[in-house]
């Protein structure tokens, strides 16, 4: 199975600095297809995980500018330019380049 | 807009058996693959098993293999997990989702149903 590492485990951040979560995986994203198979949710607390990114670098819809994806191969950034009280919980990315789908451990977000 | 509402949960003892409900709405379901993900308490997200569009095709984590079986009923709008055998370890809130193959990301989610195994 693809391990998907994340770090850090967890960031405190005031409101209005940026924050960047990354996520090494052991085998490369990319797809023959020229995509990058990785994704990246937020569950916020008491609640199911949302979609932020796709395809690495492709805000889903609804998805605020401030958060940018990035990177390429096995090493990727997710990036918040403004944290807002709103992005508190925790981040995950995950893989769909091979069977089966598997997720980081998760970057726990929380405001200072 | 999409909506994914499950229901089943509850708790059961070892060994047993528990299925659960996807109920899906907003969309064309019979058009999407569709999945089931676990969040053991306190855990991380666990992909457990994955359903193509029109249910020829079923994937499933190591860890449930030859114990759960998913399945759909297009008809219906409705996706199912068949959970057997049933271990401390399956406790979990179990989330259904939409999509998640190749490069299509999971892009909805229920809100979870909790399953608890215990004696």
């Amino acid at each position: 199975d693809i391990v998907m590492t994340q770090s850090p485990l967890s960031l405190s951040v005031t409101p209005g600095q940026p924050a960047s979560i990354s996520c090494k995986s052991s085998q490369s994203l990319l797809h023959s297809d020229g995509k990058t198979y990785v994704f990246w949710y937020l569950q916020k607390p008491g609640q199911s995980p949302q979609l932020l990114i796709y395809g690495a670098s492709n805000r889903f819809s609804a998805v605020p500018d401030r958060f940018s994806g990035s990177g390429s191969g096995t090493t990727f950034t997710l990036k918040i330019s403004r944290v807002e009280a709103e992005d508190v919980g925790v981040y995950y990315c995950m893989q769909s380049i091979q069977l089966p789908p598997t997720f980081g451990g998760g970057t726990k977000v929380e405001i200072k | 807009q999409v909506q994914l509402v499950e229901s089943g949960g509850g708790v059961v003892q070892p060994g047993r058996s528990l299925r659960l409900s996807c109920a899906a709405s907003g969309f064309t379901f019979s058009s999407h693959a569709m999945l089931w993900v676990r969040q053991g308490p306190g855990k991380g997200l666990e992909w457990v098993a994955l359903i193509s569009d029109d249910g020829s095709n079923e994937y499933y984590a190591d860890s449930v293999k030859g114990r759960f079986t998913v399945s759909r009923d297009n008809s219906k709008n409705t996706l199912y997990l068949q959970m057997n055998s049933l271990t401390t370890e399956d406790t979990a809130v179990y989330f259904c989702a939409r999509g998640g193959v190749g490069p299509i990301p999971i892009d909805y989610w229920g809100q979870g149903a909790l399953v608890t195994v215990s004696s």
